[in-house]
């Protein structure tokens, strides 16, 4: 079944670093990936998205990065700041189809040192 | 706020017991998702119905059921409730971008429902 693999699963890094999460996603028709920000006690909130037809997108001090090829995608934080601690999920779906279920990775909770 | 709304937000039952988590989509949107979130896991998929109809499924408990009505708001259903049922369950909605119902936007997420199974 379809299946979308998330790396790390921890990350802390110094505030003002970078800070990477990769994604590899299983169903070679998915053809659109969010990305979630999960703060504690709170639902998901969506913080970007690409399509398969786009290999960038970028939105202030986050971008994603999209490989169809090799079926990886990636978020990449740039100057982080400590409001950037949380737990990060991507996604994977099949935006125009009748099962558009959505399949997360398993998550990535990232610290932000002072 | 994401204009997903989640009721109730916490729930406590005992073993053997049925209870339901009520959503109520973002106005306008057709499509609700139902997830399971057990302690630091990931969401688990468990069922999207799209305008009052099933449209997928994925690892469902058979004890699970779901149901949307015509106001298009969701219910999900849990029965002889198990220890390991215990999870944050989210529901999120997405509004169609045709008249078909075979294309979507981004979903939005409600707060969640903390279910405790004691």
């Amino acid at each position: 079944g379809e299946n979308v693999e998330q790396h790390p699963s921890t990350l802390s890094v110094q505030e003002g670093d970078s800070a990477v999460i990769k994604c590899t996603y299983s169903d070679s028709a998915s053809n659109y990936f969010p990305w979630y920000k999960q703060e504690l006690g709170k639902g998901p909130q969506l913080i970007i998205d690409i399509r398969s037809n786009v290999g960038e997108k970028k939105d202030q001090r986050i971008a994603v990065t999209l490989n169809k090829t090799a079926k990886h995608f990636s978020l990449h934080i740039t100057e982080t700041q400590p409001e950037d601690s949380a737990v990060y999920f991507c996604a994977a779906s099949r935006r125009y189809s009748s099962a558009s279920k959505i399949i997360f990775g398993s998550g990535t909770r990232l610290s932000i040192r002072p | 706020d994401s204009g997903v709304t989640q009721t109730p937000k916490h729930l406590i039952t005992a073993t053997g017991q049925r209870v339901t988590l009520r959503c109520s989509p973002r106005s306008g949107d057709l499509s609700v998702y139902w997830y399971q979130q057990s302690l630091d896991q990931g969401l688990q998929f468990l069922i999207q119905y799209y305008n009052g109809e099933e449209r997928a499924k994925g690892n469902i408990l058979e004890r699970f059921s779901a149901q949307q009505f015509p106001d298009l708001h969701s219910e999900l259903n849990l029965s002889s409730l198990e220890l390991g049922d215990s999870a944050l369950y989210f529901c999120a909605s997405s509004a169609s971008l045709g008249t078909t119902g075979t294309a979507y936007t981004e979903a939005f997420f409600g707060q969640g429902t903390r279910l405790t199974v004691v």
